[in-house]
This record gives C-alpha cells, sequence and structure tokens, in this order.
C-alpha cells in the first residue's frame, strides 16, 4: 500500500517570504512524487515531480521541492512567496510499476500582503 | 487552457434525475480518470481507464456508470444518485507512464437537491 501524509492543513506567510509546504510518503519500491496546485474553481495543475536523480527538483512558478529518502519526504519550497501563490497544495505518490497515484489531503497556503 | 475539457462546469440535479458528465482531452493521452473531490475529503480516484479499457473500479457505487468511446473522451453516467455524492468532480489524463503526470480539467460542480 501507498501513501502520504501533508500534515498541515493551512500554512500561513508573510509575502516575501520563504515558504515550505509539508509531505511525507509511504510506498514500496522506489517513488514517483509529485505536486500539484489547486486555485479556486480550477483543477489540479502540475507543478513538479521527482523520479530519479538530484535531490533538489525545480518546477513552475519558481517552486522547488527537496527529496529526501530517509526521511520519506518531498517538501514544497519557494523562496520568496507571493500573494498569488495562494492556493490548496496536493502532494501525490505513485509506486513503481502501480498505475494508481495516491493524493495528500491537500494544504491551503495563505501568502499574507 | 488545460487541453482536458469538461462539461458542463455545474449541474444540479434531483436524485431521481439521470445525467451525464463529458470529458475531453486534447493531449494524445492514452489513460483517463474520474475523480471526486468532497471538502474536507483526500482526493477520490473512482475510475481508470487505459487505452479505453477500465482497469480501476474504486469500490464506487453502480449508481455512477462510466463510460470511454475512445481515449479522447470519457462520460459519467449518473442515475439516482444521492445528497452526499454532491462533490466537485474532475476528469484527468496521462500518458501510460509511470512518470508522467495527470492533466486535469476544471471539473464539473456537482449539487444533489
Amino acid at each position: 500500500a501507498q501513501s502520504v501524509a501533508q500534515p498541515e492543513d493551512q500554512v500561513n506567510v508573510a509575502e516575501g517570504n520563504p515558504l515550505t509546504v509539508k509531505c511525507t510518503y509511504s510506498v514500496s519500491g522506489n517513488p514517483y512524487l509529485f505536486w500539484y496546485v489547486q486555485y479556486p474553481n480550477r483543477g489540479l495543475q502540475f507543478l513538479l515531480k521527482y523520479i530519479t536523480g538530484d535531490n533538489l527538483v525545480k518546477g513552475s512558478y519558481g517552486f522547488e521541492a527537496e527529496f529526501n529518502k530517509s526521511q520519506t519526504s518531498f517538501h514544497l519550497k519557494k523562496p520568496s512567496a507571493l500573494v498569488s501563490d495562494s492556493a490548496l497544495y496536493f502532494c501525490a505518490v505513485r509506486a513503481g510499476g502501480y498505475q494508481k497515484v495516491t493524493f495528500g489531503t491537500g494544504t491551503k497556503l495563505q501568502v499574507i500582503p | 487552457e488545460t487541453g482536458v475539457t469538461q462539461t458542463p462546469r455545474h449541474l444540479v440535479m434531483g436524485m431521481t434525475n439521470k445525467k451525464s458528465l463529458k470529458c475531453e482531452q486534447h493531449l494524445g493521452h492514452n489513460a483517463m480518470y474520474w475523480y471526486k473531490q468532497s471538502a474536507k475529503k483526500p482526493l477520490e480516484l473512482m475510475f481508470v481507464y487505459n487505452f479505453k479499457e477500465q482497469t480501476e473500479n474504486n469500490s464506487v457505487p453502480s449508481r455512477f456508470s462510466p463510460e470511454c468511446p475512445n481515449s479522447s473522451h470519457l462520460f459519467l453516467h449518473l442515475h439516482t444518485l444521492q445528497p452526499e455524492d454532491s462533490a466537485l468532480y474532475l476528469c484527468a489524463s496521462s500518458q501510460d507512464s509511470q512518470d508522467q503526470p495527470q492533466h486535469f480539467g476544471d471539473g464539473t460542480r456537482l449539487s444533489i437537491l
């Protein structure tokens, strides 16, 4: 079985400050990890993914994520938050050889002007 | 412009009605998915189609009936729904490859009276 945990329902950060949205996972074998963002009244949009290689993955809109195998984590980060980054963020995992993707419960990011 | 189009965007129906949700993808993908998104709950995978064949039915009640006539179109037929079925229904598509992300439509907001 595979699972994803996003321990924070909401993260508040001041505009211009760095942000981190946490994600931990559990999977048998090598994980394929994804981050998605959802704006109000929209579907999920793909931000970035980790498959293999460098532990620091860069994605859209200045976001990046750090894969940590020993801590089974894949935290989403951005050096300087924008008000327009306010949205719902989902972490997702897929185990190798298994088509189903498991999504986390989502973290609401609020960037305060 | 997501490449995945869902219609209608909003639907209000009574419990005895029959309606259908439509999803169309213009990305050349061969896998399509239906998800249910309810407030305060994780994203729930309902059905997966791969090359028009259903490969996953995640214990979905029979009042939801999917149809995939080709790799570009996916339908969700609804009949005798319950109030708890009110939710955002998201369609997604992807290449049949473990490292490829899913592309989502903007969803159909369904309200059952």
